[in-house]
C-alpha cells in the first residue's frame, strides 16, 4: 500500500486566500484524522472521522476551518479565509479500527505558510 | 485530564551512545502508551508501544516499558546511530476514549546523533 498521501505537500498563499488540504487514507481504513503542528502548540487534533462522518470536530480552531469527507477514499480540510497564524504543518492519519491500541498511520503532511 | 510531558530537547549525542529519553504521563486508568518517530520532512511513525502495566514496547533496538507506579514510558536505546537523528515523541490513548484511539502527544524531543 501506497500509505496516507496529502497533497500538497508544501502550499505558499497570501492572506485572505482559501487553501484546501487533500488527504487519500489507507484502503480499508475507517478513521481518518486532521491534525496540525506547530512549534507553540504542537501536535493538535483538529477533527476526525468515521466511515466518512465527522464525529468530533472539537479541536477546529474556528468557523474559517472547515474538513469534509465525501467517500472513503478522500477528505479535505479547507481554510477559508487563511491567515498568518494559520501557518503550520497539517497531518492527515488513518486507522482501521477504533481500538485503542491500534496505530494511527500519518502522511508526509503539508506545510502550509501564509503570508 | 490526561497529558504526557517529555523531556526537553535538543538531545545532542555521539554515535554509540546510550540514550534515555524521559515520558511521564497523567491519566485515568491504564492508557495505552505510544512512541512515534518523525524523520525530517516526514510524518510521524510508530515506533513502539505498550498497552499494559509491566510491559515492554521494542523496535530497532528502542525499547521502553510500561511503569504504573511512576506514571513513566522513558524510551532507551543501547547503542545510537546517525540514522536516529529524529523527533520523538511519547503519547498515549486514555483508557476512555469515546470509541476512538485518540492520540494525546507530548512535545517531542528532538535527537540529533553526531559521528
Amino acid at each position: 500500500d501506497a500509505g496516507v498521501i496529502q497533497s500538497p505537500r508544501h502550499e505558499v498563499t497570501e492572506m485572505g486566500q482559501e487553501v484546501t488540504l487533500r488527504c487519500k487514507p489507507i484502503s480499508g481504513h475507517d478513521y481518518l484524522f486532521w491534525y496540525r503542528q506547530t512549534m507553540m502548540r504542537g501536535l493538535e487534533l483538529l477533527i476526525y472521522f468515521n466511515n466518512n462522518v465527522p464525529i468530533d470536530d472539537s479541536g477546529m480552531p474556528e468557523d474559517r476551518f472547515s474538513a469534509k469527507m465525501p467517500n472513503a477514499s478522500f477528505s479535505t480540510l479547507k481554510i477559508q479565509p487563511s491567515e498568518p497564524r494559520d501557518s503550520a504543518v497539517y497531518f492527515c492519519a488513518s486507522t482501521p479500527d477504533r481500538g485503542v491500541t491500534d496505530t494511527q498511520y500519518f502522511g508526509p503532511g503539508t506545510r502550509l505558510t501564509v503570508l | 485530564g490526561n497529558s504526557v510531558t517529555q523531556m526537553e530537547g535538543p538531545v545532542t549525542l555521539s554515535e554509540e551512545a546510550f540514550l534515555t529519553i524521559n515520558c511521564t504521563y497523567t491519566a485515568t486508568g491504564y492508557p495505552s502508551l505510544f512512541w512515534y518517530v518523525q524523520y525530517p520532512g516526514e510524518g510521524l511513525q510508530l515506533l513502539l508501544k505498550a498497552t499494559k502495566a509491566d510491559d515492554k514496547g521494542s523496535n530497532k533496538g528502542f525499547e521502553a516499558t510500561y511503569r504504573k507506579e511512576t506514571t513513566s514510558f522513558h524510551l532507551e536505546k543501547g547503542s545510537v546511530q546517525v540514522s536516529d537523528s529524529a523527533v520523538y515523541f511519547c503519547a498515549l490513548t486514555p483508557m476512555f476514549s469515546g470509541g476512538y484511539n485518540k492520540l494525546i502527544f507530548g512535545a517531542g524531543t528532538r535527537l540529533a546523533v553526531h559521528p
